[in-house]
């Protein structure tokens, strides 16, 4: 079992739509990071939360760390948001430094 | 002006050859990493650095050589050269990666690099 999980893998969404991903994970953390890889190849940082929830434009995500839940919602949907998202955590070990733990990704097309 | 760049951005190479990535970023940021994401789109750390010290050494075959000169420059170089090793190689830069500290800081990617090894 990996150490994040993300589901849905693929997420197929009418334009207009509101978006849910989901990131669980398994080990202790200091931060969980959401990415996105654009259809060309390119990674962004989306948000990077260590509790509760952030909000940009349409994006909204939220963590919640005794349950090690997060989740990114977009609003309002729109085909460029059509991308792989990524959520990813950092680790807290006590004699290493805490690398990122990557998810296998979710799948958003939006169709118009 | 690009935050994070990559050369070159497409490497097409026979098996067994060396060859090298270079990464420079200029955000003045301490801390610069690989990543490697396979044919399944799965990423997962190689090496990072911080301030020229090498942090994380993920298990990595020993073919691969992280160099970095300072700490806007972090290389990759890759001897002989296997079909395993095709896959698309990210560096990325952020603050604040000390051992031993915890990683809470955005990270800044590169636009990949794409190798395949024939």
């Amino acid at each position: 079992k990996n150490e994040v999980e993300q589901s849905p893998q693929n997420l197929t969404a009418q334009e207009g739509e509101f978006i849910t991903i989901n990131c669980s994970y398994s080990v202790g953390i200091s931060a969980l990071h959401w990415l996105q890889q654009h259809p060309g190849g390119g990674i962004v940082s989306l948000f990077m939360l260590s509790s509760g929830k952030k909000k940009h434009g349409r994006l909204i995500a939220t963590i919640n760390i005794q349950e090690k839940h997060s989740s990114l919602h977009i609003t309002a949907s729109h085909p460029r948001d059509s991308a792989v998202y990524i959520c990813a955590v950092a680790g807290y070990y006590g004699g290493s430094q805490g690398n990122l733990i990557f998810g296998k990704g979710t799948k958003l097309s939006v169709k118009p | 002006d690009t935050a994070v760049s990559q050369t070159p951005k497409y490497l097409v190479t026979q098996m067994g050859n060396d060859k090298s990535i270079k990464c420079e970023q200029n955000l003045g940021h301490d801390t610069m990493y690989w990543y490697k994401q396979d044919s399944k789109k799965f990423l997962k750390i190689m090496f990072s650095y911080n301030n020229k010290e090498l942090i994380i050494n993920e298990t990595v075959p020993n073919r691969f050589s992280p160099k970095s000169p300072d700490k806007a420059h972090l290389n990759l170089h890759i001897n002989s050269l296997e079909l395993g090793d095709s896959a698309v190689y990210f560096c990325a830069s952020s603050w604040g990666g000390l051992r031993g500290a915890p990683l809470k800081e955005t990270q800044y990617f590169g636009p990949g690099t794409r190798l395949l090894v024939l």
